[in-house]
């Protein structure tokens, strides 16, 4: 599994609160993505950073932050969470660079009600 | 627009026959053609990848063809077995980039 871990795992939460999920890797690895998941749209990706403080959008950015102040940890905020933001969320990471594959972590179920 | 069409949606087979699974991609800057496995309640993980320079790869039960001219990929599972039942997704890439374009999944039964 790469030793990513992602909290929590299930999460409710009310439209209009903020939320954060956490990714943690244990490798050092670089790059670190954030990806949604719904049925119908596949993976798409949210944020994604190659290094710390370096981030980057995505294609569905929009209502969503990150930070990394440490390799280790990647953060995802929802600022004011949306019944549309209902979804699993993913993280994963790419190893050295000029590896190729991703690995990803076990997922984060969010509900906004 | 979309870069990456993956089919067919939805996959019904019987265990012991061919699924075959098909990318078709726009992007000629590609150069690494993975396909991704995902169980439910999991995250995907990398099942099998082919670089452009060969056009097949075996490992196992599971075959990657690629076909530069006509921009597209495909995965064949022989001898399907129920425990192959999950969502499969292509992730193209170029080498100058570290964001793979991934397809919409494929949602692959197996009966018994």
């Amino acid at each position: 599994d790469a030793g990513i871990t992602q909290s929590p795992r299930h999460k409710v939460t009310e439209t209009g609160t903020p939320v954060t999920l956490r990714c943690h890797q244990t490798e050092n690895h670089r790059y670190m993505y954030w990806y949604r998941q719904d049925p119908g749209h596949g993976l798409r990706l949210i944020h994604y950073s190659y290094g710390v403080k370096d981030t980057d959008k995505g294609e569905v950015s929009d209502g969503y932050s990150v930070s990394r102040s440490k390799t280790e940890d990647f953060l995802l905020t929802l600022e004011s969470a949306t019944s549309s933001q209902t979804s699993v969320y993913f993280c994963a990471i790419k190893a050295q660079q000029g590896a190729d594959e991703q690995y990803f972590g076990p997922g984060t179920r969010l509900t906004v009600t | 627009q979309q870069q990456v069409k993956q089919s067919p949606q939805s996959l019904i087979v019987q265990k012991g026959g061919i699924s075959i699974i098909n990318c078709a991609y726009e992007n000629t800057a590609f150069d690494y053609f993975p396909w991704y496995q995902q169980f439910p309640g999991k995250g995907p993980a990398l099942l099998i990848a082919i670089r452009p320079d060969v056009s097949e790869k075996k490992e196992g039960r599971f075959t990657i063809s690629f076909n530069k001219s006509a921009k597209q990929f495909s995965l064949h599972i022989m001898d399907s077995q129920p425990g192959d039942s999950a969502t499969y997704f292509c992730a193209p890439r170029s080498g100058g980039s570290y964001i793979p374009t991934f397809g919409r999944g494929t949602s692959l039964i197996v009966h018994p």
